[in-house]
């Protein structure tokens, strides 16, 4: 098992561009997350999936958008890309809404200039 | 949510055990103790959880206190693999959504 992926790993950007983050998990997972991480701060959830067909804010909607695509693929898209969203983006997962256990990607490196 | 203090780093030598601390003081009865550490540059990783009985799984031992108002995360041979930033998170079971990372404690495993 691949566990969760995301692609792509590295990205820079001028601002005002657009750009979508694929996230995708094989562990038949039902709930899907995606969060950001700015230097020396903790993870803060940006938007989540608790369940195929579901979205919902986190702490730090503003500027993103996101997709459902099916069980296995969630993404996050930037529609205006501003230098404040310079940030490593982690997508997870777990088997329902209400479990603690998530599981990582390996990040997406996004820099915005 | 239940706030927790862990310590800012801790130093640990190789093949010994790593104990890390963690006080939750105001947790309440539904809430979860959840560990998780983050390797430099990587994803945050599920390392163990626990309501109040002790825990054991591959990785680690969880030790929660009678009272519930303090747990040890143990690594019980540490490896220069096991450096990393450890998060204790409190999290009420059945609660929706996001997991609550602090600042952790960077564990060094020094050789």
């Amino acid at each position: 098992n691949a566990g969760v992926t995301q692609t792509p790993k590295f990205q820079v950007l001028k601002t005002g561009q657009s750009m979508t983050l694929q996230c995708a998990q094989d562990m038949n997972h039902n709930s899907m997350y995606w969060y950001r991480q700015d230097p020396g701060m903790g993870l803060r959830l940006i938007y989540y999936s608790a369940s195929e067909g579901t979205t919902d804010k986190g702490e730090v909607p503003n500027g993103y958008n996101v997709s459902r695509l099916n069980k296995r693929e969630f993404s996050l898209r930037l529609e205006s890309a501003a230098p404040s969203q310079t940030s490593v983006y982690f997508c997870a997962s777990s088997f329902s809404g209400t479990s603690g256990e998530q599981y990582f990607g390996p990040g997406t490196r996004l820099t915005v200039t | 949510d239940a706030k927790t203090t862990q310590p800012t780093s801790m130093d640990c030598a190789e093949g010994r055990a790593a104990n890390l601390p963690c006080n939750h003081s105001t947790i309440s009865g539904n809430e979860y103790v959840y560990w998780y550490r983050q390797i430099h540059s990587q994803g945050p990783q599920y390392i163990i959880h626990g309501l109040k009985n002790n825990e054991t799984n591959e990785m680690a031992s969880l030790i929660i206190t009678e009272d519930r108002k303090s747990s040890t995360l143990i690594l019980p041979h540490a490896t220069l693999r096991d450096t990393a930033v450890y998060y204790c998170i409190v999290r009420p079971g059945g609660s929706q959504g996001n997991l609550i990372f602090g600042k952790g404690t960077k564990l060094s495993v020094k050789p």
